[in-house]
């Protein structure tokens, strides 16, 4: 059975904290992404991995960065968090470039003070 | 523009009803289109893929109309646990393998 994990399902922090959201995915794909999900947006792409050390910038990168030491493990930093990083972020991995199935995680819910 | 329009709803329809949600997508190059559901709380899950020919899951079907750059979803005899939010995604891995959700349309199938 197919799994993505992320490290926590739910989150405070301050604003101006540093924040590392873990994903860790156990089927040998190399392709990993970060979505947040806010209401009335939907799932909006910040980074995505296509392989270890390889990052490309989603649509909403700015505040965030992110890190891919191995294929199964994707982080999602935010820097210096505000109140508007406040949202759902969602992982998924995808095996290639042809395949029809994203496996997500099932999120953590951010809350920044 | 954005890259995938969806009627966010809601539509509630009584048990055994059919039901249609469209989607617009902007991007004509577009290869791969998907429908997933995303229950309250939950991580979206794909439902079914979308083929150019259109294809059928059970009483679910789903069709492309690349002309007019939409796809649809029919349910048929709705269910109670239909109820959910149903997200149109598109991709065109051609160039960077990037998927674009649709804001997703909500379903509420009443007893």
């Amino acid at each position: 059975d197919v799994k993505v994990t992320q490290s926590s399902r739910y989150l405070v922090k301050r604003t101006g904290e540093k924040v590392f959201l873990e994903c860790v995915q156990d089927m040998d794909h190399e392709n990993m992404f970060w979505y947040r999900q806010d209401p009335g947006l939907g799932l909006r792409l910040i980074y995505f991995s296509y392989d270890v050390k390889m990052k490309e910038k989603g649509d909403i990168p700015e505040g965030y960065s992110v890190s891919r030491e191995k294929k199964e493990r994707f982080s999602l930093i935010l820097e210096s968090a505000s109140t508007n990083q406040t949202s759902m972020y969602l992982c998924a991995s995808t095996h290639g470039q042809l395949t029809d199935t994203q496996y997500f995680g099932p999120g953590t819910r951010l809350t920044v003070l | 523009r954005k890259e995938v329009e969806q009627d966010p709803g809601p539509f509630n329809v009584p048990e055994g009803a059919t039901v249609a949600f469209n989607c617009t997508y902007s991007n004509s190059a577009s290869q791969s289109f998907f429908w997933y559901r995303q229950d309250c709380r939950k991580e979206p899950k794909l439902l079914m893929s979308v083929y150019s020919s259109g294809n059928e899951d059970g009483r679910f079907t789903a069709q492309l109309n690349r002309a007019s750059q939409y796809i649809s979803l029919l349910i048929r005899d709705s269910k109670l646990s239909d109820s959910a939010t149903y997200l149109c995604v598109v991709n065109n891995y051609l160039t960077g393998n990037q998927f674009y959700f649709g804001t997703g349309t909500s379903l509420t199938v009443i007893p």
